[in-house]
């Protein structure tokens, strides 16, 4: 079973930034939150993934708190490219590989 | 370059065909991965290859058969399909390296239908 919660949908207007939320309460010290987003009908894209600390790349910025019960996707400025399905996915990472086990994630809708 | 390719883009098998699914990356990538997603349901894992040896099965029915003839192949062969297992298949591959993240790249898909 998937091991985040996430609201089922959410809409941002145009330009303004996208909070996405995910719920992992039960993580352990090893394991890394990861993002990904899937337009529809293609394959997951990588969006980012953290441990600890914040994170940032050029897609996106990962907020996680410190007791890393949860964390928080931001898209700076969503245009309506970013309209997608967002999995927030926790995994232990030690370089092997794995299986990354997707939940119902958050349909995000930019609208303009 | 994270690209993974997949073809065909689509597929339309009855069900006594046989046919194949190919995934290819040119990243230097040792694992590689067959993922199934349903319509309106997140994409499950079926099948992980780590270094060209099948590490997980995730007990997928036999009619799908998988292969990884070399490190940068990936192949799906199926047969005797139902309607049912129309579906997108993903691949995707990782560095796995070990000592380091494992980032997952997947390909487009191909969505396959079964009549």
């Amino acid at each position: 079973d998937a091991k985040t919660t996430q609201p089922p949908s959410m809409d941002c207007a145009e330009g303004r930034a996208a909070n996405l939320p995910c719920n992992h309460s039960t993580i352990s010290g090893n394991e890394y939150v990861y993002w990904y987003r899937q337009i529809h009908s293609q394959g997951p894209q990588y969006i980012i993934h953290g441990l600890k600390n914040n994170e940032t790349n050029e897609m996106a910025s990962l907020i996680i708190t410190e007791d890393r019960k949860s964390s928080t996707l931001i898209l700076p400025h969503a245009t309506l490219r970013d309209t997608a399905v967002y999995y927030c996915i926790v995994r232990e990472d030690s370089g092997n590989t794995g299986k990354l086990i997707f939940g119902q994630g958050t349909t995000l809708q930019v609208k303009p | 370059d994270t690209e993974v390719t997949q073809t065909p883009k689509h597929l339309v098998m009855g069900m006594t065909n046989k046919k194949s699914l190919k995934c290819e990356q040119h990243m230097g990538h040792r694992a590689m991965y067959w993922y199934k997603q349903k319509a309106k349901k997140p994409p499950e894992l079926m099948f992980v290859y780590s270094y060209e040896k099948l590490s997980i099965n995730e007990s997928v029915p036999s009619r799908f058969s998988p292969e990884c003839p070399n490190s940068s192949l990936l192949n799906l062969h199926l047969h005797a399909l139902q309607p049912e297992d129309s579906a997108l298949y993903l691949c995707a591959s990782s560095r796995a390296r070990g000592g380091s993240v494992d980032t997952q790249y997947f390909g487009p898909g191909t969505r396959l239908t079964v009549l």
